[in-house]
């Protein structure tokens, strides 16, 4: 069946501008989580969404960072006023149990 | 905190030569442990978990884990690398219920032809 669907796949935006990236996941996994990777590091927690239950959001790095989930379908990630330093990959993930599914990712460029 | 430490950022290895990625995490309560991988320009995926049962786990190329409860360790090995192993592996750690991972920050392997 169908893997997890980002989209964009590329975003170029400039400082102050708000974003808006979107991830459709896995049909029936209830679990969806949305991670940043900056260049040439490892993966950073963002958020977490389980089922109907209030999202872990103990990962966003600042309020200009949101994101929403609508039932177990889509979820998009918003920043707004976006800095330079928000330039990174965004990865989002879907699962049913420990094993997390990977969608290709959003390369977001902050100029 | 709990953590997971991947000590290597990078590791250079001959083709055909064996191979060790370390991981290391912070609590020896029940644990499961993952490795996933990211070849290059491609999204991370699964390589092998470590849920109960048998500490040795092993991937359909080649590489085996081995959970160690004593040193909280999941160090992951091959006996003889090839070129197309090239990519970054993030070890992964799940403490309790709910299904989240916590991530090492990576290591890059190299193979050197």
């Amino acid at each position: 069946g169908a893997g997890v669907s980002q989209s964009p796949s590329n975003k170029v935006t400039e400082k102050g501008k708000d974003v808006e990236l979107r991830c459709d996941p896995i049909s029936g996994h209830t679990a969806l989580y949305w991670y940043r990777q900056r260049l040439g590091q490892g993966l950073e927690f963002l958020i977490y969404f389980q089922g109907n239950s209030a999202p872990d959001k103990s990962g966003l790095p600042s309020d200009r960072f949101s994101a929403e989930r609508t039932g177990e379908s889509v979820s998009t990630l918003t920043i707004q006023r976006t800095q330079q330093e928000d330039s990174a990959v965004y990865l989002c993930a879907s699962s049913t149990d420990y094993e997390q599914y990977f969608g290709p990712g959003t390369r977001l460029t902050v100029t | 905190a709990q953590s997971v430490t991947q000590l290597d950022s990078q590791v250079p290895v001959f083709e055909e030569a064996p191979v060790e990625l370390r991981c290391n995490y912070s609590s020896s309560v029940s644990v499961y442990l993952f490795w996933y991988v990211q070849y290059p320009n491609q999204g991370l995926q699964l390589l092998l978990k470590y849920l109960s049962g048998s500490t040795l786990v092993e991937s359909i190329n080649g590489f085996e884990a081995e959970f160690n409860k004593s040193q909280t360790s999941f160090h992951l090995r091959k006996p003889s690398v090839h070129i197309s192993d090239t990519a970054e592996y993030f070890c992964a750690v799940s403490y309790d219920s709910n299904y989240q991972l916590i991530w090492g920050a990576g290591t890059k392997l190299i193979i050197k032809p």
